[in-house]
């Protein structure tokens, strides 16, 4: 099965840049989608196909691929960017594969 | 807008059954795929399962195949979840999402509906 794997959490401080990590065989050859979770409430989709910013996610949410690696970069981070943010990708033996999640804290 | 509301989650015991639905609304709910995923208490996002536009598809983690079966009435822009043999591992929250093909990447999501396998 195809796996991704993100790291637990990462923390940075307001104004700062955070960038989050989505590893997988390959992973280049995938498009790959984020979602921030804030707990209690639905799933966000920030970007899809790598780097699309769906309608009304800020344009400090960006993303890139390549390689092995994908990576969801927030600029100027704000307090409300605290959240888990999960990478995903569609694979033709495991259908859609969610990262483990990665916990951002606003220090 | 578009709307999805789930609903239908609740306390069961092991090896019981339960049904969750999602009402749909604000989009042409014939013409999209439709997914269920869910987070467990403490743990990440995982996806559980799939179903094409007309129903003709339907795909599913290896952890509930044979005891989850996704469906849809496209009539009522309603899909459906019905839930067997249920295990303490299935508890969660579970949401439905509007999901686009292909890419496959789900930009409408339900609020949840929790689901507490316990005795």
């Amino acid at each position: 099965s195809y796996v991704l794997t993100q790291p637990p959490s990462v923390s940075v401080a307001p104004g700062e840049t955070a960038t989050i990590t989505c590893g997988g065989l390959n992973i280049a050859s995938k498009s790959v989608h984020w979602y921030q979770k804030r707990p209690g409430q639905a799933p966000v989709l920030v970007i899809y196909y790598d780097t699309d910013r769906l309608s009304g996610i800020p344009e400090r949410f960006s993303g890139s691929n390549s390689g092995d690696t994908a990576t969801l970069t927030i600029n100027r981070v704000e307090v409300g960017d605290e959240a888990d943010y999960f990478c995903q990708v569609w694979d033709s033996r495991t259908d859609q594969v969610f990262g483990g999640g990665t916990k951002l804290t606003v220090l | 807008e578009v709307q999805l509301v789930e609903s239908g989650g609740g306390l069961v015991q092991p090896g019981g059954s339960l049904t969750l639905s999602c009402a749909a609304s604000g989009f042409d709910f014939a013409n999209f795929w439709m997914t269920w995923v869910r987070q467990a208490p403490g743990k990440g996002l995982e996806w559980v399962a799939n179903i094409k536009h007309d129903g003709s598809g339907r795909y599913y983690v290896d952890s509930v195949k044979g005891r989850f079966t996704v469906s849809r009435d496209n009539a009522k822009s309603s899909l459906y979840l019905h839930l067997n043999s249920l295990r303490a591992d299935d508890t969660a929250v579970y949401y439905c999402a509007r999901t686009m093909a292909g890419p496959y990447y789900s930009d409408y999501w339900g609020q949840g509906t929790l689901v507490t396998v316990s005795s």
